[in-house]
């Protein structure tokens, strides 16, 4: 089975600190995802990153960044934390193959004081 | 461009009764499909996918979902719904080209004792 996993459900952080969200995915995928989660929006795609080092902004990257110096890991930072990126994130990673499903983790519950 | 719409964000069902969760998209050309669910605190977890087989695509747990390009639809079915049936779901779309996949705003069943 794939797995992915996010290094922390719940996180509790202050306006300005900077916050890291970590994501491992164990099936040697190509592509990584991270989507922010808010009621009655869905999912919006923050960034994206289909190889080591690479990356592409997705609808709502403003406010973010993310690192890949691994195939296996993606991580999301909050340079600067803001009260309206409280959110759910979620992380998923899929084959390169176009069609192929995005696999997720269970999400990191970000609450920003 | 491509979008997903899911007609209803809230739907409630009576436990035994047909399960029908509408989702439309727009596209230009054949897409991918995909039908996800959420059970509360956990990541979203693949039901069925259309990758342009069979219009009938049958999933996990009983549902099902019917591809009609003329109408341009994939709506969810399960002919008996059960209690733990009870979730978000989200409809989702991707393209022959590029990785991003589009959501639509999800929709919370709610099945009824």
């Amino acid at each position: 089975d794939v797995k992915v996993t996010q290094s922390s459900r719940y996180l509790v952080k202050r306006t300005g600190e900077k916050v890291f969200l970590e994501c491992v995915q164990d099936m040697d995928h190509e592509n990584m995802f991270w989507y922010r989660q808010d009621p009655g929006l869905g999912l919006r795609l923050i960034y994206f990153s289909y190889d080591v080092k690479m990356k592409e902004k997705g609808d709502i990257p403003e406010g973010y960044s993310v690192s890949r110096e691994k195939k296996e890991r993606f991580s999301l930072i909050l340079e600067s934390a803001s009260t309206n990126q409280t959110s759910m994130y979620l992380c998923a990673s899929s084959p390169l193959a176009r069609q192929e499903t995005q696999y997720f983790g269970p999400g990191t519950r970000l609450l920003v004081l | 461009a491509q979008s997903v719409t899911q007609l209803g964000s809230h739907v409630s069902v009576s436990e035994g009764a047909l399960v029908l969760l509408r989702c439309n998209y727009s596209s230009s050309v054949p897409p991918y499909l995909f039908w996800y669910v959420q059970y509360p605190n956990q990541g979203l977890q693949l039901l069925l996918k259309y990758t342009s087989a069979a219009t009938l695509v049958k999933g996990i747990n009983g549902f099902e979902a019917e591809f009609k390009k003329s109408e341009t639809s994939f709506h969810l079915t399960k002919p008996s719904a059960h209690m733990r049936d009870a979730a978000e779901y989200f409809c989702a779309v991707t393209m022959n080209t590029g990785n991003q996949f589009y959501f639509g705003t999800g929709t919370s069943l709610t099945v009824i004792p």
